[in-house]
């Protein structure tokens, strides 16, 4: 089992439909990242969390440290968000080192 | 400013050859990560370097991966006699500090391809 697991894997969409993309861990963590990467490869940070709750435009992020679960939520939602996002967690034992979800690969269709 | 760059953006080597990949990240950043993406998987972490000292390098897959960043800037990762399991792309990051406290800047990658 990962230590990071994100559902769904696939998420397809209709244009201004709300999109959850959830994220679970089993380690204790000092931070939650949640990344975005386009086709051919770019990855650009969202959020850095470790507490609450976090808006930025049309992204949301959440964390619930004692359930050990994040989401992002998408309101809106439009074809250029189409793009994999990955959740990334900073390991208590380790400030240097990140651990990667799989990555949900997000479809908006128009 | 300019983002992190890498290059070179794609390397296609015969198994057995060396290969070194360059990693110049945002002018300032102490703190520079190298990581791992196989194909339609998350990224893994290889290791990080604050300055020039390499803190932590347990993410490096055999003693075939080594990475450096003499000054404390540009970094290279060079793999030895790479292998077909080598290819993946190859991501650096730079942020101003430790994974918990800052946000981390990608570069675009290297595709690293072994025939």
């Amino acid at each position: 089992k990962n230590e990071v697991e994100q559902s769904p894997q696939n998420l397809t969409a209709q244009e201004g439909e709300f999109i959850t993309i959830n994220c679970s861990y089993s380690v204790g963590i000092s931070a939650l990242h949640w990344l975005q990467q386009h086709p051919g490869g770019g990855i650009v940070s969202l959020f850095m969390l470790s507490s609450g709750k976090k808006k930025h435009g049309r992204l949301i992020a959440t964390i619930n440290i004692q359930e050990k679960h994040s989401s992002l939520h998408i309101t809106a939602s439009h074809p250029r968000d189409s793009a994999v996002y990955i959740c990334a967690v900073c390991q208590e034992t380790s400030g240097s080192r990140l651990t990667f979800g799989e990555g949900t690969q997000l479809t908006v269709n128009p | 400013g300019a983002g992190v760059s890498q290059s070179p953006r794609y390397k296609v080597a015969k198994r057995g050859q060396d290969v070194a990949l360059r990693c110049d990240p945002i002018s300032g950043h102490v703190s520079l990560f190298w990581y791992q993406q196989a194909l339609g998987q998350g990224p893994e972490f290889l290791t990080y370097f604050q300055n020039e000292a390499q803190l932590d390098k347990s993410g490096l897959p055999s003693d075939r991966f080594f990475a450096e960043r003499p000054e404390g800037s540009v970094s290279t990762l060079k793999i030895q006699r790479t292998q077909q399991e080598d290819s993946a792309v190859y991501l650096c990051a730079s942020s101003w500090g430790l994974a918990h406290l800052f946000e981390q800047y990608f570069g675009p990658g290297t595709r690293l391809t072994v025939t």
